[in-house]
């Protein structure tokens, strides 16, 4: 069965400071691929996705994400944070050939001043 | 704007009640989707609708119910017999089920008394 794996609940980093998100994921084919954002209390927000072609994918708000085939990941970076990154970040994965999307457990990230 | 309006965004419910959530969306999407989300177990698919009058069971089906009598309508129904019915309940769609995202109403929250 599908699955997607957040390995991090929690992570702190402070502002300016780089950002890995991990997100790995359990398929047998090639997936589609999506981060989304979730601010307290509010619905998600689409990131960026990665359906094919070039491996690098620039999403909004600074970050990218890197599909790794031969490590079954698709982590989520950003090259410096700002206290406004401050939000849960779930990782998704979607079979093409099916019409459910598998969320992660989600990573909720902290930001010092 | 285009967007998926969901209502009401806090609900309190007595035991033994039943509660609709709603659900609109006019973005002329296709598809349509109930997620649970519980603190630390991410989203988890109740329902799905690809086409009007016609909807399929998620991995959370047992306790709840829903309609798609048109296409811009998924209301869910949390009925008596979901033993723990309190959580954030957020509402989705997407266009193009091969290669779409799915985007996100801002959410219900649904507390039982």
């Amino acid at each position: 069965a599908q699955s997607v794996t957040q390995p991090d609940i929690h992570i702190t980093v402070s502002e300016g400071a780089s950002l890995e998100l991990r997100c790995n994921y359990s398929y047998g084919a090639t997936p589609y691929l999506f981060w989304y954002v979730q601010s307290p209390g509010q619905g998600l927000q689409l990131l960026l996705k990665y359906f094919s072609g070039d491996t690098l994918v620039q999403g909004i708000k600074g970050f990218e994400a890197e599909f790794k085939r031969s490590q079954s990941s698709f982590n989520l970076r950003k090259p410096s944070v700002h206290w406004s990154d401050a939000a849960e970040y779930f990782c998704a994965v979607k079979n093409s050939g099916t019409y459910k999307y598998i969320f992660g457990t989600g990573t909720r990230l902290k930001v010092l001043a | 704007d285009g967007g998926i309006t969901q209502s009401p965004k806090y609900l309190f419910r007595k035991e033994g009640q039943n509660v609709t959530l709603s659900c609109e969306q006019n973005l002329n999407h296709d598809a349509m989707y109930w997620y649970r989300q519980d603190p630390g177990q991410g989203l988890r698919l109740i329902y799905y609708s690809q086409i009007v009058n016609d909807f399929q069971k998620g991995d959370i089906a047992e306790g709840y119910s829903v309609s798609r009598e048109k296409k811009e309508s998924f209301p869910l129904t949390v009925t008596s017999a979901q033993k723990n019915p309190t959580a954030f309940y957020l509402c989705a769609s997407v266009l193009n089920q091969g290669t779409g995202e799915l985007f996100f109403g801002e959410g219900s929250r649904l507390t039982v008394l």
